[in-house]
Formats: C-alpha cells, structure tokens, sequence
C-alpha cells in the first residue's frame, strides 16, 4: 500500500515552545490529510482535516490557533504545536488520502512530550 | 456520521479463528466498512474494506449482513503477533465530502495468548 511517513517520530521540548509535526506522503497525492492523536490507552481522536491548498477544517473543541495546520502541497502537510504545555503531550498521528480513493493510509505517529 | 459500537476486550488463543463484531446501526448508503490494526506506539494499519455481503484478502475475512447494520471481521488461525487494537470504522469514501472524514471508536483490544 501507499507510504506515509512522519517526522520527527518523538520529540521532547519545553513547555512555551512550538514544534513542528511534518506528515508526507511518499508515492501519492494526497488531496486530503487528517491529524489525530492519541493519549495512552486511549482512541484516536480526529483533531482537523486538511485539503491541500484550502485552509484546515478543525473539529470542535480543538483550537485552531494552537494547533496550526498547512497543507501546502498534496505530499505535505504539518501541524504545529505553539506554545506547547505538557497537557499537549500525546501521540499525534496524521492520514492522508488520495482523491476519489477510499483507503485512508496512516503514518507512524508522533510522541511529543512537553516538558 | 455513522457510530460504532464494538466489545471493549477480547481473548483467545494462537490457533483459533477470532471474530470481533461491530454495530452500526445508522450506516448511511454511502458509507463504507473499514477495519484497522493499530499496535503501541504505531498508527492503524489497514485490514480490510466492504461495502455488503462478503470480503477475503490474505489476512482476514469480513462479514456484512444484507442490512448493513454490523459487521464482523473474522482473523483465522490467530497468532500472538495478533494481539493489537481493531479498529471499527464506517464513512464515505467520497473526497472532499464533509462526510468523508474517518471517527474512531473506541476499538477492541485483542489479547491472544500461547
């Protein structure tokens, strides 16, 4: 199946600074890309969805200006954490879709820890 | 958007064919039903995808009744590489539809033992 890769795979910062989450697809165009995450033991919840070149469509509860979403390209898109808080710590794991395809294809996640 | 409702755990044992059944009860026309795997630390992995009736590929087997109202994804002859969260999903596969967006439920965690 289609590669999706994430980068960095763990990242540990201090609370007050941002970081930045990057999600490629590697052998397609991804039209649309999704970001979750993930707290242990726990369901991935669906933060925001992304169509390239569109601003990101976030759900409720999640602030956008925290959580600032780019899709750039149709192999690139990233979130970045501002002024990250260790209540920010989690998994964060991005999809992403080609168009008119049903498959959703997940990339390897993210651990941010906030210290 | 389609809820699901699987069983929060389950065991068994290497060898035996595992089925875990989702519900669904307010599937829309569109949508599709899709399985993940998801070990720790990893993100989901793709099983299996089916619109009705029946689905086989190399891993498992997925089972839709003619109401679409649940589904059953069937592992046979299950290992302890096995053990993992299965994840339940139910959307339209349409791109760039509002519903096109993929809920996770809570999954079942599957525990296979020697």
């Amino acid at each position: 199946g289609a590669v999706v890769s994430q980068h960095p795979s763990r990242v540990i910062c201090k609370s007050g600074t941002s970081v930045k989450i990057e999600c490629r697809s590697l052998d397609f165009q991804a039209t649309t890309m999704f970001w979750y995450r993930q707290f242990p033991k726990k369901s991935l919840m669906l933060m925001a969805t992304s169509n390239e070149g569109s601003k990101a469509t976030y759900e409720q509860g999640v602030e956008k200006d925290k959580f600032l979403i780019n899709h750039a390209s149709l192999t690139l898109s990233t979130l970045t954490v501002t002024s990250a808080h260790p209540e920010d710590s989690s998994f964060y794991i991005c999809s992403a879709r080609s168009g008119g395809y049903n498959e959703q294809f997940f990339g390897p996640g993210t651990r941010l820890t906030v210290l | 958007l389609a809820k699901t409702t699987q069983p929060i755990s389950m065991d068994s044992y290497e060898g035996q064919e595992v089925n875990i059944t989702c519900s669904h009860n307010n599937i829309a026309t569109n949508d599709y039903i899709t399985w993940y795997q998801q070990f720790p630390s990893q993100g989901p992995r793709f099983i299996i995808q089916g619109y009705k009736t029946k689905v086989t590929n190399e891993v498992a087997s997925l089972f839709i009744p003619a109401d679409r109202k649940s589904s059953t994804l069937s592992l046979p002859r299950v290992s302890l590489s096995d053990t993992a969260v299965y994840y339940c999903l139910v959307g339209d596969p349409v791109s760039g539809s509002s519903a096109s967006k993929i809920i996770f439920g809570s999954g079942t965690r599957l525990s296979i033992r020697p």
